[in-house]
């Protein structure tokens, strides 16, 4: 696709609801990182994909967090038991395999009330 | 613990003036500094630097990298109101792609 696309734009849940975000990176890059940004803050690492690889989890906060990449394109990202501190923006990036240049996508505001 | 600092935090200059925004890390077997540009959106890619001492430009923008000192500087010269962002930098070590962010450069640039 033309750039990293993100859906839904905006998610309100109430507290203990399970959400999945998703993430469409573009078509060519074989990395994909998945990031948590709070307000006035940079973004914070959780987990990225080479294909549908995920040699690296060690940012998910705990393990109501798990990501998928089943066919190394599309991958979506999942928390259970939703917390009110999982509040934040849910970015999502993508880069070619021997590049560090990232493409962020737009985000997902997350509300859990 | 990897971290990345910028300072100032916040800065409000007027059209003409040049800025410098300061990033440092600390982060184990360093490989690599980015700088992005977040505007209401998705952060951009500005910047990638990997060697000490060589600058990279980008029109008003250039980047350089002290890999000593262990920071990193951007600056604009001629600032435009079109410039008013979040700048970020980003720092990679060894740890397989785990990229630190900084808090980010808050930039108002006014007429």
């Amino acid at each position: 696709g033309a750039g990293v696309s993100q859906s839904p734009r905006y998610k309100v849940t109430k507290r203990g609801q399970d959400v999945t975000l998703r993430c469409d990176p573009i078509s060519s890059h074989a990395t994909l990182y998945w990031y948590q940004q709070a307000l006035g803050q940079g973004p914070e690492f959780l987990t990225y994909f080479n294909y549908e690889a995920q040699p690296d989890k060690s940012g998910l906060p705990s393990d109501r967090f798990s990501a998928e990449r089943p066919e190394g394109s599309i991958s979506t990202l999942t928390i259970q038991r939703t917390e009110q501190r999982d509040s934040a923006m849910y970015r999502c990036a993508s880069s070619l395999s021997d590049s560090y240049e990232q493409y962020f996508g737009p985000g997902t505001r997350l509300t859990v009330t | 613990e990897d971290k990345v600092v910028q300072s100032p935090l916040s800065l409000v200059v007027h059209e003409g003036d040049t800025v410098t925004l300061n990033c440092s890390y600390e982060v184990t077997n360093f490989r690599s500094l980015l700088w992005y540009k977040q505007e209401k959106k998705a952060p951009t890619f500005l910047f990638m630097l990997t060697s000490s001492g060589i600058e990279k430009k980008s029109g008003r923008l250039s980047s350089i990298l002290d890999k000593k000192e262990l920071f990193s500087i951007l600056n604009i010269t001629a600032t435009q109101t079109g410039d008013s962002a979040v700048y970020l930098c980003a720092a990679l070590g060894n740890y397989g792609q785990n990229f630190v962010f900084g808090p980010g450069t808050r930039l108002s640039a006014l007429p």
